[in-house]
């Protein structure tokens, strides 16, 4: 079945800095890859998300990537603030294409 | 107007009692999940349903029994809770099943039920 591998599981950056959070998935079918992000107490929220017909696509201060041929895609967070400290998650379909399998998640941390 | 809503947010009980989780999406949604989330934040799909219809079972015991009255409820029985059982569950629900090509197919989250087995 489909497997997502995402690094690095820890990310601590100064505030205004850039943090990038990579992810890995096995099943080359897989055409829909969201992020969600996880504060303290609550479920996860989607941020943004790519479909695979672009390579790219932007949201203010967030990016995700998409290489296809490689199978893995990106979070792009720039200019980062302390609020932006959470827990985030890759996902992508399983392989039936009934449900989102996740990451592991990243946590990251803004210092100011 | 919570989109989600899940209860009760906080639940102790002793191993070997039975419990349920109810959840509840006002977005007029077909399709509804559970997945599981331990102690190391890893995020699990249990179920999904498709218009009351059972799509997924992640090989979870059957001592975890979800029942849909309706596309809006999805609700999560456990029998015989074990210490193992203890961790947050999320309900979800999305317009349609992941695998459907559309723009709008996102994933909705509730804000978890914490459960603690003692």
């Amino acid at each position: 079945g489909e497997n997502v591998e995402q690094h690095p599981s820890t990310l601590s950056v100064q505030e205004g800095d850039s943090a990038v959070i990579k992810c890995t998935y096995s099943d080359s079918a897989s055409n829909y890859f969201p992020w969600y992000k996880q504060e303290l107490g609550k479920g996860p929220q989607l941020i943004i998300d790519i479909r695979s017909n672009v390579g790219e696509k932007k949201d203010q201060r967030i990016a995700v990537t998409l290489n296809k041929t490689a199978k893995h895609f990106s979070l792009h967070i720039t200019e980062t603030q302390p609020e932006d400290s959470a827990v985030y998650f890759c996902a992508a379909h399983n392989q039936a294409g009934t449900a989102l399998i996740f990451g592991k998640g990243t946590t990251l941390s803004v210092s100011s | 107007d919570t989109a989600v809503s899940q209860t009760p947010k906080y639940l102790v009980t002793q191993m070997g009692n039975d419990k349920s989780i109810k959840c509840e999406q006002n977005l007029g949604h077909d399709t509804m999940y559970w997945y599981k989330q331990d102690s190391k934040k890893f995020l699990k799909i249990m179920f999904s349903y498709n218009n009351k219809e059972l799509i997924i079972n992640e090989t979870v015991p059957n001592r975890f029994s979800p029942k849909s009255p309706d596309k809006a409820h999805l609700n999560l029985h456990i029998n015989s809770l074990e210490l193992g059982d203890s961790a947050v569950y999320f309900c979800a629900s999305s317009p349609l099943l992941q695998g459907v090509e559309s723009s709008g197919n996102t994933i909705y989250f509730g804000e978890g039920s914490w459960l603690t087995v003692v």
